[in-house]
């Protein structure tokens, strides 16, 4: 049983094209997170929804939109791609905003062409 | 955006024990240090936190200064699947800011 999960693994795109990364977390977290580490592998995180609010939004581009159908899920829609949007998105939840310990998922790798 | 400093990186020997020291010298009263760590192409893994007392779990002991402007994780037994990336965290409100991390490689 995969505690966070994340859909696709790899994605390979073209510039200018629109793409969804698919988060689920079967924890029972509150809080969900996106991170984005880049090639000189930096994580960063960029996105923190608690119980489907928006609480984090750090300086990322309004071309990223993320949406939280529900608690389980945290999803990443990214409008008119570009080539410095290639790296691995990582997924993350915690039982809530406050909580030591956050669960990753496995990455998924975004590579723009 | 990190309030903390790591050596870029470290080697150990295999069944030896991993000394991994960070810096935070500007760590506030009520902040916590965190210590997750990233193998290879996977997400980064909780280790271990701490705000004041050493701790120690199944994974880990952290020893904090008692001035907590430093810290020193350590891995008692360093087996080969220990080699990742380590990062010393200070958490700043609501968000984990990773750093460089070390790179720690354990050898046999």
């Amino acid at each position: 049983d995969t505690a966070v999960s994340q859909t696709p693994k790899y994605l390979v795109t073209q510039m200018g094209n629109d793409k969804s990364i698919k988060c689920e977390q079967n924890l029972g977290h509150d809080t969900m997170y996106w991170y984005k580490q880049d090639s000189k592998k930096f994580l960063k995180i960029m996105f923190s929804y608690n119980n489907k609010e928006l609480i984090i939004n750090e300086t990322v581009p309004n071309r990223f939109s993320p949406k939280s159908p529900d608690k389980a899920h945290l999803n990443l829609h990214i409008n008119s791609l570009e080539l410095g949007d290639s790296a691995v998105y990582f997924c993350a939840s915690s039982l809530g905003l406050v909580s030591y310990e956050q669960y990753f998922g496995p990455g998924t790798r975004l590579t723009v062409t | 955006d990190a309030k903390t400093t790591q050596p870029p990186s470290m080697d150990c020997a295999e069944g030896r024990a991993a000394n991994l020291p960070c810096n935070h010298s500007t760590i506030s009263g009520n902040e916590y240090v965190y210590w997750y760590r990233q193998i290879h192409s996977q997400g980064p893994q909780y280790i271990i936190h701490g705000l004041k007392n050493n701790e120690t779990n199944e994974m880990a002991s952290l020893i904090i200064t008692e001035d907590r402007k430093s810290s020193t994780l350590i891995l008692p037994h360093a087996t080969l699947r220990d080699t990742a990336v380590y990062y010393c965290i200070v958490r700043d409100d609501y968000k984990l800011s990773f750093g460089a991390g070390t790179t720690v490689t354990v050898r046999a």
